[in-house]
């Protein structure tokens, strides 16, 4: 069966470090990826997803990249951190046909100060 | 642009009745739908979904219900137990974008014993 890994589970950063979140997915290949971010109270907004290796779409401008080395890897990334980044950060992954769910890792909570 | 709505922050019902949770969306282009139950600090656990070419899909104790000329859907969980206690999100998707989810802000749904 297939499962998504997404880590660290809780992450605490100072304004302006970096950030590099990971996201791993098993039992499958050539999934679809994504990078949602919740802010508090609020839905699920899409930040990124990719179809194939290397292969990222952006859907918002931010202060964040993603990047896919490898068919099942997904990393979220940022230079310099803001304290509007803060927020829950949710990974997922589908099929890579049209109308298929989307399942999602359990997030990350970020938290800027 | 909203293109996914619920109307509905939060919803109360007692333990063995039926909660309605209730989804209208604007883009009709739309052509796939799903519902989303999502605990705290966790990702969102997919429930059901419905093809626009259906009317209503069954399974178990959820019921989802599409009305393609309102543009409406809603879910219907009978009996609610308290364990169904968690916020649901409504997403919808249409052929030309893959998978790509818009999702719904959200409803809390609160089911008391």
């Amino acid at each position: 069966s297939q499962t998504i890994h997404q880590w660290p589970a809780t992450l605490v950063q100072p304004v302006g470090s970096p950030l590099s979140l990971e996201c791993t997915v098993e039992g499958t290949s050539n999934p679809n990826l994504y990078w949602y971010r919740q802010a508090a109270g609020r839905g699920l907004q899409l930040l990124f997803y990719s179809v194939g290796i290397g292969q990222i779409s952006s859907e918002v401008p931010q202060n964040l990249s993603a990047s896919r080395p490898q068919d099942r890897q997904f990393i979220l990334s940022s230079k310099k951190l803001l304290l509007s980044d803060s927020g829950f950060y949710l990974c997922a992954w589908s099929g890579g046909t049209s109308n298929q769910p989307q399942h999602f890792g359990d997030g990350t909570r970020l938290s800027i100060l | 642009d909203q293109q996914v709505k619920q109307n509905s922050p939060s919803l109360s019902v007692q333990e063995g009745r039926i909660s309605i949770l209730n989804c209208d969306y604007t883009n009709s282009m739309f052509d796939y739908f799903l519902w989303y139950k999502k605990y705290p600090a966790e990702g969102p656990t997919f429930l059901i979904s419905i093809s626009s070419i259906k009317d209503k899909n069954e399974d178990g104790r959820f019921t989802v219900f599409l009305n393609k000329s309102a543009k409406h859907l809603s879910l219907h969980i009978v009996p609610s137990q308290p364990g169904d206690s968690a916020v649901y999100f409504c997403a919808a998707s249409k052929r030309a974008s893959g998978s790509r989810l818009t999702f719904g802000e959200g409803t809390q749904l609160t089911v008391n014993p």
